[in-house]
């Protein structure tokens, strides 16, 4: 089974509107750790926020904001006021506790964001 | 904030040598790398990590002999690619652990490179 899952490939969205990209996660670890990186057409990662899964609040950073909903297993990705420049690839991604501390992301397999003028 | 260089950026080369791709943190010591790979419009898929001064933990399917990881120092872990193929044309990115944390370990951030495109002809 994926562990992270997004379902939307693709997306088109109005300049100024906000969006929501979903994610869903499947762990049985009670402590684990989300994130969200948006990649642009030049490959690289960039970190946008990231939610614990003890966080009471949900994280905010800018005009990002996670919604995260603990019992549906869901941390999507809102993005006020879009602009231009948002489009990218946006992929969810976890961390879970049960390497020790050392262990790398699980990624889900992205959400193309295009934002029309 | 902390930063990771991936060099090259990009490298052609021909069936059946060998590619080096270096990641360095700049600015900060990481005793743990990441490397991953992407192929064209899908996910990142973790294939290994890096531990400094210790034998790298490969991801399930991932051949050992054929990536070979080198984390020699602090800074700098090294992924060749031997006696490459068509077929391991990839992007590949790597990520650092830097110990700047957002309240828990968990959290603490990834930072990526620029990543390198591999085109095996």
């Amino acid at each position: 089974a994926q562990k992270i899952t997004q379902t939307q490939p693709g997306m088109f969205v109005q300049e100024k509107e906000a969006v929501t990209l979903d994610c869903t996660y499947d762990t049985s670890d009670p402590s684990y750790g989300l994130f969200w990186y948006k990649q642009p057409s030049s490959g690289e990662m960039i970190f946008l926020i990231y939610q614990g899964s003890y966080d009471q609040q949900n994280a905010t950073e800018g005009r990002y904001s996670l919604n995260f909903q603990k019992a549906r297993k869901s941390a999507n990705l809102v993005i006020s006021a879009s602009q231009l420049g948002d489009s990218a690839m946006y992929f969810c991604a976890m961390r879970e506790n049960s390497g020790g501390g050392a262990d790398g992301l699980t990624f889900g397999k992205g959400t193309h964001l295009i934002i029309q003028p | 904030g902390a930063v990771v260089s991936q060099h090259p950026s990009w490298v052609i080369c021909k069936s059946g040598t060998s590619v080096k791709i270096e990641c360095r943190s700049l600015d900060f010591q990481a005793t743990t790398m990441f490397w991953y790979r992407q192929f064209p419009k899908q996910s990142l898929m973790l294939m290994a990590t890096s531990n400094e001064g210790s034998k790298a933990t490969y991801e399930q399917g991932v051949e050992k002999d054929k990536f070979l990881i080198n984390h020699a120092s602090l800074t700098l872990s090294t992924l060749t690619v031997t006696s490459a193929h068509p077929e391991d044309s990839s992007f590949y990115i790597c990520s650092a652990r830097d110990q700047e944390g957002q309240g828990d370990f968990l959290g603490y951030g990834y930072t990526f490179g620029s990543g390198t495109r591999l085109t095996v002809v």
